[in-house]
């Protein structure tokens, strides 16, 4: 099926710095959605975005979604050890159902 | 409270067993989802269900069969599996299109299958 480009797809880094990732798609989206998922569990809502341009935070994370409505990008700042896991995007197209998932951005954290 | 809970937690089935993957929630969701997920890979959507009625079947075997028996409950029913269907499986649960309500999808914590 239909996937959305999200990148890097993993990253090592060090306790304290700053992340970014971001999931591109050639289609139109009008909610993008971040998980982050931990291994063998569901993934875990972690912020919602509705509007273009819109920037919301939670906690540490800030995500925004993109002026062109085809991208979206998270940031975790201050990274501790338990921000490592899976981190997937996923957009929404009004009318549907189906939620097109990211590839996943795999996060390990050097304490 | 945004929980969706589903049991088993682990399953192990040989070939020719027959079992089901159940799922609960109680957030007045009217849309419920199965996907399935591989190993470092992102879930991929098998069934939509929207006030009890299948909405969507994303070409999936008939080897799975969902059955949504009324507005919190989901099950998937097993039959015949083969070990290539081993794989993390998620409900999910979310409002129904049109609703005032966001377009916010919640997962369960999954039903990790095992096929021998």
């Amino acid at each position: 099926g239909q996937q959305l480009n999200q990148s890097p797809q993993s990253m090592f880094i060090q306790e304290g710095e700053d992340v970014s990732m971001n999931c591109t798609s050639s289609s139109i989206f009008n909610t993008w959605l971040w998980y982050k998922q931990d291994p063998g569990e569901g993934p875990v809502l972690l912020i919602a975005l509705y509007k273009a341009g819109e920037l919301t935070s939670n906690g540490r994370l800030t995500a925004q979604f993109g002026i062109t409505r085809k991208d979206s990008f998270l940031n975790i700042s201050a990274s501790i050890p338990s921000d490592v896991g899976i981190y997937f995007c996923a957009g929404l197209t009004s009318g549907t159902y189906k939620y097109i998932f990211g590839t996943g951005t795999r996060l390990k954290v050097l304490a | 409270d945004t929980e969706v809970t589903q049991t088993p937690k682990h399953l192990v089935m040989g070939m020719t067993n027959k079992k089901s993957l159940k799922c609960e929630q109680h957030m007045g969701h009217r849309a419920m989802y199965w996907y399935k997920q591989k190993a470092k890979k992102p879930p991929e959507l098998m069934f939509v269900y929207s006030y009890e009625k299948l909405s969507i079947n994303e070409s999936v075997p008939s080897r799975f069969s969902p059955e949504c028996p009324n507005s919190s409950l989901l099950n998937l029913h097993l039959h015949a599996l083969q070990p290539e269907d081993s794989a993390l499986y998620l409900c999910a649960s979310s409002q129904v299109l049109g609703g005032v309500a966001k377009n916010i999808q919640y997962f369960g914590a999954g039903t990790r299958l095992s096929v021998l």
